[in-house]
């Protein structure tokens, strides 16, 4: 089955600690994003690549790394720059050469006290 | 600066009622529009909009896109209580891939 996974689907840290969340696509879509989602809000944009070795900022990059050494991998690091780290995370990607769809992983909550 | 905003924020309604969501957006360059569900967890799709004046329909939910006004709505019928999420819209420009969601209307149905 194709598809996004994110691992892990709940992680919890002591602030000051960096942490990288995973994200893994086999749909060998070129596109991949992540996002911040807080309670009763949308969805912001942290960061996206559209080929790789090439990434973007969003709207929200402070605090947040990216790599994308591989199509299907795009790890997000959380730093401990990164004020208010306690959000739910989403990962998707989409097939840009066609119908512009988006597709989500499941998400990573994070937790940091 | 490229927009998107959602209202209301917020509706709770009864099963059986009809509910209506809004999506105004200001993205230069515009190419589509998308609406999700969000429940728990990661969007689900539900429609791709491209041209004006066009429903897209699936089952008791419809959506059409105003390309003149600049927004969409997205109506659902008979509502139950499965249709409780939040429901997202973003809109794609043609330059780039970058997404620009609003921040979702938060339905709640009750029975």
């Amino acid at each position: 089955d194709g598809g996004i996974t994110q691992s892990p689907k709940y992680l919890f840290r002591k602030e000051g600690q960096n942490v990288t969340l995973s994200c893994e696509q086999n749909l060998n879509h070129d596109a991949m994003y992540w996002y911040r989602q807080d309670p009763g809000q949308g969805l912001r944009l942290i960061y996206y690549s559209q080929i790789v070795n090439d990434f973007q900022k969003g709207d929200i990059a402070e605090g947040y790394s990216v790599s994308r050494e591989k199509k299907e991998s795009f790890p997000l690091t959380v730093t401990s720059a990164q004020k208010n780290p306690t959000a739910f995370y989403l990962c998707a990607s989409t097939d840009s050469g066609r119908t512009y769809e988006q597709y989500f992983g499941p998400g990573t909550r994070l937790t940091v006290t | 600066e490229d927009k998107v905003v959602q209202s209301p924020l917020s509706l709770v309604v009864h099963e059986g009622d009809t509910v209506t969501l809004n999506c105004s957006y200001e993205v230069t360059n515009f190419r589509s529009l998308l609406w999700y569900k969000q429940e728990k967890k990661a969007p689900t799709f539900l429609f791709m909009l491209t041209s004006s004046g066009i429903e897209k329909k699936s089952g008791r939910l419809s959506s059409i896109l105003d390309k003149k006004e600049l927004f969409s709505i997205l109506n659902i019928t008979a509502t139950q209580t499965g249709d409780s999420a939040i429901y997202l819209c973003a809109v794609v420009p043609n330059t780039g891939n970058q997404f620009y969601f609003g921040t979702g209307t938060s339905l709640t149905v009750i029975p």
